[in-house]
């Protein structure tokens, strides 16, 4: 198994300008979080979905930000318009919800807005 | 409010000094508790479930514990490749996962 596919891996960006973030799950898994990590506020939960339906959006920062899952393969998270705050590791991770909860994470991909 | 505080935020051992690491929690409805690991440039990796008071579980040198109110990680005997941030995070009634800060954790050799 690949694990869970990220990219891209780095991406520096100007402020105002459009990122867009992808994230691949584990293949049959069922759930699929968005996380964001700085030193400052540590790893926080963004959104999750489970079966393709957003299911808490309660962690997303604000508007500039959406999250999509189309189909049970991948997402998008997307930061429009992008700012210098936005900067940090952004964490997707994937679960099987058969019973137990663990979370696998991707690699990761660091956000640098400036 | 839910909640996961990690202590200490760091820790320095030498190789072979046995240590715990805790996570006190206030928590809605636990589903379950989770400890990872996290190397520099990573993502954090999967250890440990804990899901009732009283459970334990091992890994190598490493053993989770928990409480209705906290989670310790005992470390026995670590060696350098130990060195790392430890996560504790919860799972709540409503399905959303907390995160403490973590504990950074260096072992000497």
């Amino acid at each position: 198994d690949a694990g869970v596919i990220q990219s891209p891996r780095h991406e520096v960006t100007e402020m105002g300008q459009e990122v867009t973030l992808r994230c691949k799950p584990i293949s049959g898994h069922n759930s699929l979080f968005w996380y964001r990590q700085t030193m400052m506020r540590g790893l926080e939960l963004l959104i999750y979905f489970n079966n393709n339906v957003p299911i808490d959006d309660s962690g997303m920062p604000e508007d500039r930000f959406s999250a999509k899952m189309p189909n049970a393969s991948f997402s998008t998270l997307k930061i429009q318009p992008s700012e210098p705050r936005d900067s940090a590791v952004y964490f997707c991770a994937s679960s099987s919800r058969d019973g137990t909860y663990e979370q696998y994470f991707g690699p990761g991909t660091r956000l640098t807005v400036t | 409010e839910d909640q996961v505080t990690q202590s200490p935020e760091a820790l320095r051992l030498q190789e072979g000094e046995s240590s715990s690491l805790n996570c006190s929690y206030t928590v809605s409805g636990l589903r379950g508790l989770f400890w990872y690991r996290q190397d520099p440039g990573k993502g954090p990796e999967f250890l440990f479930t804990l899901y009732s008071a009283g459970e334990e579980k091992e890994k190598e040198r490493l053993k989770a514990t928990l409480t209705k109110k906290e989670s310790f990680l005992h470390i026995t005997a670590p060696k350098p490749e130990d060195s790392a941030t430890y996560l504790c995070a919860v799972e709540n009634g409503g399905f959303k996962t907390i995160f403490g800060a973590g504990t950074r954790l260096f072992v000497k050799a």
